[in-house]
């Protein structure tokens, strides 16, 4: 079952320009991760916020997470070529004795030189 | 270098033959999983682990086994594969129950069946 959803699904923007990745998930998680994937590779994880924490930063990255909207942003502050990936918010919740991570589909940032 | 390994990264193969994408981590994790990848659904959970001996169904398991005879190896096995099972497959490991809870991956097993 598929539960985070990213918009939009691909973002194409200058280098220096901010890019804003938005995760909307459907049941209630005790955090919520964002991953990045360069084409074909395997994931990277980026940042972590816990459902009790409104902000995060984490050198250009900014999380926010909004329980009450079931919603997540990540903003990727003065972009670089080098941003450019597949970017996955991951949805993370208690199933049984497990902390289950569920996947959304992705947003593919492009960022131009 | 902590990490994850796959082997191997890429694979064709034909149907029904029985193949084994192997995955080992160093980190001394005890929760390991399997995810397939594909284009527009993101990745989805086949199986996992969280300790040796102690695997379940995630939720697309339909074709796959795995085992965990070892904390550090937790192979995929494709008894009779399909074209459906055409994809991008991904193991990843995370230290183990409670945090912290982000996850390894491994660098992906791309694999075809014709």
């Amino acid at each position: 079952s598929q539960q985070g959803e990213e918009d939009p699904q691909a973002l194409s923007i200058q280098e220096g320009e901010n890019a804003t990745m938005n995760c909307s998930y459907k049941t209630s998680i005790n955090n919520l991760q964002w991953y990045r994937q360069n084409s074909g590779r395997g994931l990277v994880h980026l940042i972590l916020i816990r459902s009790n924490e409104r902000e995060k930063h984490s050198g250009r990255l900014r999380v926010t997470l909004d329980t009450s909207k079931k919603s997540s942003s990540l903003l990727i502050t003065a972009s670089r070529a080098a941003d450019t990936a597949s970017y996955f918010c991951a949805t993370g919740a208690r199933s049984g004795g497990y902390n289950k991570l569920i996947f959304g589909a992705g947003t593919r940032l492009a960022v131009h030189p | 270098e902590a990490q994850v390994t796959q082997n191997p990264r890429y694979l064709i193969t034909v149907t029904g033959k029985k193949l084994t994408v192997t995955c080992s981590q160093n980190m001394n994790h005890e929760y390991m999983s399997w995810y397939r990848q594909d284009p527009g659904l993101g990745l989805r959970q086949i199986y996992y682990s969280m300790n040796v001996e102690v695997t379940d169904k995630g939720d697309v398991p339909e074709g796959y086994k795995v085992s965990r005879k070892e904390k550090r190896n937790f192979p995929l096995i494709l008894e009779s594969p399909s074209p459906n099972q055409t994809s991008l497959y991904f193991c990843a490991s995370r230290l183990g129950p409670g945090q912290p809870y982000e996850q390894y991956f491994g660098p992906g097993t791309r694999l075809t069946v014709t």
